[in-house]
């Protein structure tokens, strides 16, 4: 089992283009999540999915837009990017829903490096 | 909102030595987990708390909930270089089922 892939490693952009971060995994979990990890600041979440079909926006939702493509897949979307963006992402995935009576335990990748320059 | 305080931000410590974080809140939580990243890497899941008092052992990682339910404690006895990395609490609270983080306590081995 791969776990959570996610797609690409690396990136640099420039202001104002834009780019999809890929996430897949293959544990047959309900939910997935986008988290962004700046230094210092932990953790934060930009969007999740609880379950197919469902997404729903975290604590930094704005400038980004996501696509849960079916239960494996969860794209994240910057439609123009700017340097705040700059960051390390996380795609996360879980049995159930992160904080819910289950208590399940996220998965995550190995995250993409973003420069926006 | 809802946050949760993780203390301290940074534990240098020499090979050997103990070395403890701890995770509050103002909160009752419903439960807690703790996550370990590695310079570099990705958090990797721990362990979760759910009861009151509880207290779970990993070889030399001890994991506590306080009485209330309102704090964690994550001990780590003898550290060793393949502990060094940054450790993180996430909780979720009785009134809202969301997750929160901690900013999390980066170990660091002293040479």
């Amino acid at each position: 089992n791969a776990g959570v892939t996610q797609t690409p490693k690396f990136q640099v952009l420039k202001t104002g283009q834009s780019m999809t971060l890929q996430c897949a995994q293959d544990m047959n979990h309900n939910s997935m999540y986008w988290y962004r990890q700046d230094p210092g600041m932990g953790l934060r979440l930009i969007y999740y999915s609880a379950s197919e079909g469902t997404t729903d926006k975290g604590e930094v939702p704005n400038g980004y837009n996501v696509s849960r493509l079916n239960k494996r897949e969860f794209s994240l979307r910057l439609e123009s990017a700017a340097p705040s963006q700059t960051s390390v992402y996380f795609c996360a995935s879980s049995e159930e829903a992160a904080g819910s009576p289950y208590n399940s335990p996220l998965h995550f990748g190995n995250g993409t490096r973003l420069t926006v320059t | 909102g809802q946050q949760v305080m993780q203390i301290p931000q940074y534990q240098h410590v020499q090979e050997g030595e103990d070395f403890t974080t701890y995770c509050n809140s103002s909160t009752t939580l419903s439960n807690i987990q703790w996550y370990k990243q590695r310079p570099g890497g990705h958090p990797v899941f721990l362990i979760q708390l759910v009861k009151s008092g509880e207290v779970k052992k990993q070889k030399r990682l001890t994991f506590q909930f306080g009485e209330a339910k309102k704090n964690s404690s994550l001990h780590i006895t003898a550290t060793q270089t393949t502990d060094v990395g940054t450790y993180f609490c996430a909780v979720s609270m009785d009134s809202n089922y969301q997750l929160i983080w901690g900013a999390g306590t980066k170990l660091i081995i002293k040479p």
